[in-house]
Order: C-alpha cells, then structure tokens, then sequence
C-alpha cells in the first residue's frame, strides 16, 4: 500500500528533552516537508527536502532538526531549544515540480500529536 | 513571498444546500497549482480539489467545484448538496515552482446543520 507513515502517533515529551518523530514514505517521491499545526490555526513550514543529503529551513526552523539519509525517510527532531513544541505535527511529500502525473500535489501522513509534560 | 488568504474562519450551510469559501492569494509567479484540502476531526490532510494556472476551465470533482479568477487572483470553492460528512476544517494552498513547497491560508471552519 503506497503512502506516508508517521510515527509515533502520540508522543510526550519531558522538559529538557530531545525527541524524534519518524516519517516513511514509499511513494518515490523526491521532496518532503515536516508541517506543524497549532491548535484552530494554519499550517506552518519547519524544514523542506528536495534530495538526499540537502534541506532548507522553513519559517520556523528554530528549535528543530532533521536529516534525509535516505530517499524515503525525513526524520525531525524536536530539540530542547524548541521552547513550545505542543502541537500537531504532519509530514509531506510530492513529485519535483513539473514532475511525475500527480499534478504537483502534497500528500500528507495521519499526523503526530507531540505534548510536553 | 507567496501569501494565502481566507477571510471567513467559520461558515455554516444548511444540509444539501450550497457553500462557497472564498481564497485569495498574491503571487508573481505564472505557473503554480492551487488547492482545496479538507481536515476533518481526525486531523488527516485530504485533497479536495485542485487547479492549473494556465488553465482557463475550472476544476470540478463531483459535488466540488472551484471559480478560479487568475487576474484577481481569487481561488473559490463552492460544495453543492451539502452533506453532513463535509464539516471539516477547509485549508486553502498554493504551490509555485520555486522551491517546491505549500503555502496555507489560515482555514475556514465548516459546518453543516441537519
């Protein structure tokens, strides 16, 4: 079955400490995103991939890491510096733009809650 | 910068009645994509509906339909026959081809009474 998974669903985090989030995907696709989404709001930009070994920051990077080892795996990091990480949390992936026959659509995973306790 | 905009937070439609949610945007690219992604209480990001730049019809997919005004830069989507599953939270998106990545509008709420 193709598709993004994102694990774990729910996570909780103590202060101080560094987690991870896992994203998967076998839908060959070369780019991938890590999203986060608070509470009745938007959908905000952390970190983009377009290739193996390269990432940009999005608009709030701060606080966050990832690393794209392989082709279908982008995973994040929520790191101690990430003052206010409760939130939901959605990995991304698409074709290149102008690449492929799916249009230039996102797909998304089911999402992962984080909370700090 | 690309920015999205959708200036109703909630709406609310009657059952089997019409909707329209409205979306504008500022860009100064000439090829993107837009799109209509619905999320629902279980938070999963679901595509609705999407549109071409260069294309001059509007994308329609059964009850969804989008009224794309390239020049205003305006990227409406009406839902017709209102059904009690589309309450959902609407998130309007736009991809460019620099960078490769989805800029959000802030969202509207929908809610659909029986």
């Amino acid at each position: 079955d193709g598709g993004i998974t994102q694990s774990p669903k729910y996570l909780f985090r103590k202060e101080g400490q560094n987690v991870t989030l896992s994203c998967e995907q076998n839908l060959n696709h070369d780019a991938m995103y890590w999203y986060r989404q608070d509470p009745g709001q938007g959908l905000r930009l952390i970190y983009y991939s377009q290739i193996v070994n390269d990432f940009q920051k999005g608009d709030i990077a701060e606080g966050y890491s990832v690393s794209r080892e392989k082709k279908e795996s982008f995973p994040l990091t929520v790191t101690s510096a990430q003052k206010n990480p409760t939130a939901f949390y959605l990995c991304a992936s698409a074709e290149l733009w102008g690449q492929g026959s799916t249009g230039n659509t996102i797909y998304f995973g089911e999402g992962s809650w984080l909370t700090v306790v | 910068a690309q920015t999205v905009t959708q200036s109703q937070p909630e709406m609310s439609v009657q059952e089997a009645e019409t909707v329209t949610l409205s979306c504008t945007y500022d860009t100064s690219e000439s090829d993107y994509y837009l799109f209509w992604y619905k999320q629902p209480p279980s938070r999963q990001m679901i595509l609705v509906i999407r549109q071409e730049a260069y294309k001059q019809q509007n994308a329609t997919e059964n009850r969804f339909s989008v009224n794309f005004q390239k020049a205003a830069k305006s990227f409406s989507l009406k839902i017709s026959d209102s059904q009690l599953g589309d309450a959902a939270m609407y998130f309007c998106a736009y991809r460019g081809n620099a960078g490769n990545m989805l800029t959000f509008g802030g969202g509207t709420r929908l809610m659909v009474k029986p």
